[in-house]
């Protein structure tokens, strides 16, 4: 069946440090992809979303880019603040734009300043 | 706007206890969901209901769970009895259906779930 996987956290960085958080899919035909934030305390947030292969989706300084070729939604960010700390989630959607959302684990990022 | 209310946001049984969840969509919202998020993990989807219908209850355990939405509105989690795998946080979530303009699903804050 369809799933998500991520990098293991968690990971640590320095502010201003370069961010990425490995994504990859595997779903049989073609999903929407997402990136959804968790602060602590807090309900999970879209962050960014893109609908098919190639495109990019950004919000806030992250930046995704659906890569049908390797089947991966990377998460990067040029700089990271403290503000960024959370919990990031990589999700898929199948069965068009009324389906269902198949997470991945998430990955837990601590950005010391 | 207010966002996806849930009730209790903590709660600690004993196991073979009876727990109930409650969660109010943001106005106007038809559909809604409850997902289970274990310790480390996921959330991953129990119910998806539009308006008062379950559309989607496969991943529900039925012997233990029901969940109800009678006015299509708020809605209820119930598990009955409780057992110790139980434990986990229980998120809500609504988006405006299928006429709504937006495709994305809005979280509440869940509730986390303790049984001892």
């Amino acid at each position: 069946g369809d799933s998500v996987t991520q990098m293991e956290g968690p990971v640590t960085l320095s502010e201003e440090a370069f961010l990425t958080i490995n994504c990859t899919y595997t779903a049989t035909g073609y999903p929407s992809l997402f990136w959804y934030v968790q602060y602590p305390g807090e309900g999970l947030q879209l962050l960014l979303k893109a609908t098919k292969a190639d495109d990019k989706g950004s919000n806030k300084g992250f930046e995704a880019t659906y890569r049908k070729e390797t089947t991966s939604f990377h998460l990067e960010k040029g700089s990271v603040q403290v503000s960024d700390s959370a919990v990031y989630f990589c999700a898929l959607r199948y069965g068009g734009s009324q389906g269902n959302l198949i997470f991945g684990k998430g990955t837990k990022l601590s950005v010391k300043p | 706007e207010a966002g996806v209310v849930q009730s209790p946001r903590y709660k600690i049984i004993e196991k073979k206890q009876p727990v109930a969840f409650w969660c109010n969509p943001i106005s106007g919202h038809n559909t809604l969901y409850w997902y289970r998020q274990n310790l480390g993990q996921g959330p991953e989807l129990l119910i998806r209901y539009e308006n008062e219908e379950a559309v989607d209850d496969s991943q529900l355990p039925k012997d233990r769970f029901s969940a109800e939405r009678l006015k299509g509105v708020d809605s209820t989690l119930k598990i009955q009895p409780a057992e110790l795998g139980d434990s986990a946080v229980y998120l809500c979530a609504s988006r405006p259906g299928l006429a709504g303009g937006t495709d994305t699903q809005y979280f509440g804050p869940g509730t986390r779930l303790t049984v001892l």
